[in-house]
């Protein structure tokens, strides 16, 4: 089955760092992922759309100047949070579109990245 | 109106029981939809899947979809503490993008 690896688990920064996350998936080569935010108590929100090698598509919304994504290989994304500020905090999480156990095409999440920006 | 929709909850239901949890979406498009559960401060896990009208077995958990008034359901029988959770319904639009509803709470009670 697929499996997206997503890491930090949690990170801890001061307001006006950066932080980069990083999505990999680890046995299937995925041209689409996706990133999504979840606030508490609350459903998850697409972000954007990465597609390797080529720009993100943004959701309405969203600054693509603060943050950032990459998805230079067809197993790997990262999105970094640029000048990070106390109203990033949130729980961010990473899919991708690879070959279910049943042959079907369904997204898999990674574990998701908890940010807390003091 | 949201694309799909899900009672928020919390839905309690008593050890053992069935579960039945509903999920509505507005594009007559959709050709697949999915089940995921996501426990509190984890990321969401696919249950199932179903793309054909009918209803889809696995386990404990059927899922039940209805194109013509598009619904899609999910029951779990039997349920089980372990299975109190938040259970997102998500409808496949276009290029695998996934529109999610706004879950709903599972309480399954001892």
């Amino acid at each position: 089955g697929a499996v997206v690896s997503q890491h930090p688990s949690r990170v801890i920064c001061k307001s006006g760092t950066s932080v980069k996350i990083e999505c990999r998936s680890l046995d299937f080569q995925a041209t689409t992922m996706f990133w999504y935010r979840q606030f508490p108590k609350q459903s998850l929100m697409l972000m954007a759309t990465s597609n390797e090698g080529s720009k993100a598509t943004y959701e309405q919304g969203v600054e693509k100047d603060k943050f950032l994504i990459n998805h230079a290989s067809l197993t790997l994304s990262t999105l970094t949070v640029t000048s990070a500020h106390p109203e990033d905090s949130s729980f961010y999480i990473c899919s991708a579109s690879g070959e279910g156990a049943t042959g079907a095409n369904v997204l898999t999440f990674g574990a998701g990245s908890r940010l807390t920006v003091l | 109106q949201k694309e799909v929709e899900q009672n928020s909850g919390p839905l309690s239901v008593p050890e053992g029981a069935i579960a039945s949890l509903n999920c509505t979406y507005s594009d007559r498009g959709s050709q697949s939809f999915f089940w995921y559960r996501q426990y509190s401060g984890k990321s969401p896990e696919l249950i199932m899947f179903i793309y054909s009208n009918g209803d889809k077995e696995d386990g404990r958990f059927t899922a039940q979809l209805n194109k013509a008034s598009q619904y899609v359901s999910l029951l779990i029988r039997d349920s089980q503490p372990s299975d109190s959770a938040t259970y997102l319904c998500a409808v496949n639009n276009a290029g695998n993008m996934l529109t999610f509803g706004g879950g709903t709470r599972l309480m399954v009670k001892p």
